[in-house]
């Protein structure tokens, strides 16, 4: 597509229930990312996937968070049993692969807003 | 691990110029990039700096110092519709992942 998208845009859920998140990547983009982004925050890094490579990880804050990518392509984050904590702007992220490193930058969605009640 | 500071807060009037500074401590550092971000919105890429010195893209523009781990973005003629979030972030590792520092708010004033 001609953008990244995300949904849904809002989702509001109960403390305890599990929550999946999408990502639809730029076509043709190999790199794929999800930040979390607090109230008035920065971006934290939760996860990253490169083509067919064993995604980092590293950033996941606890292991209610797990993400995975189909067909090199669309992307889901699921939240487990879901805690207030866990209320943010959650932001993928696409771009071509090391574009961290260059003028071509990373392409964001507009985020899904999860509130936790 | 990496750390970047920003200010968090800056006001400007319109037509001023402003500098949001970013000074960052991190290792394997392959370049410093500048994100914007409007409430509610995306954050959509600005300018990349690699290398020492000044870059400009129209009524912005971007500075390095490697030595100083320092850089700047720098608005000018400065409109009401830059009022935004600026994120300055940079590229580590092998896969040259962003982190981002936590934000600078403008707000210009009429």
């Amino acid at each position: 597509g001609a953008g990244v998208s995300q949904s849904p845009s809002n989702k509001v859920t109960e403390k305890g229930k599990d929550v999946e998140l999408r990502c639809d990547p730029i076509s043709g983009h190999t790199a794929l990312y999800w930040y979390r982004q607090s109230l008035g925050q920065g971006l934290e890094f939760l996860i990253y996937f490169q083509g067919n490579s064993a995604p980092d990880k590293s950033g996941l804050p606890s292991d209610r968070f797990s993400a995975e990518r189909t067909g090199g392509s669309v992307s889901t984050l699921t939240i487990q049993r879901t805690q207030q904590e866990d209320s943010a702007v959650y932001l993928c992220a696409s771009s071509l692969a090391l574009s961290g490193g260059t003028a071509y930058g990373y392409t964001f969605g507009s985020g899904t807003r999860l509130t936790v009640v | 691990g990496q750390s970047l500071e920003q200010p968090s807060e800056v006001t400007a009037v319109e037509g001023a110029i402003v500098q949001i500074n970013c000074t960052y401590q991190t290792s394997g550092f392959y370049g410093l990039s500048w994100y914007q971000q409007h409430d509610g919105g995306a954050p959509t890429f600005l300018s990349y700096n690699a290398l020492d010195g000044l870059e400009e893209t129209g009524r912005f523009s971007s500075f390095l110092s490697r030595s100083d781990s320092y850089g700047y973005l720098l608005l000018q003629e400065l409109q009401m519709k830059d009022s935004a979030s600026y994120f300055c972030a940079v590229a580590v590792g092998s896969a040259r992942q962003l982190t981002f520092g936590s934000g600078t708010q403008l707000t210009v004033l009429p």
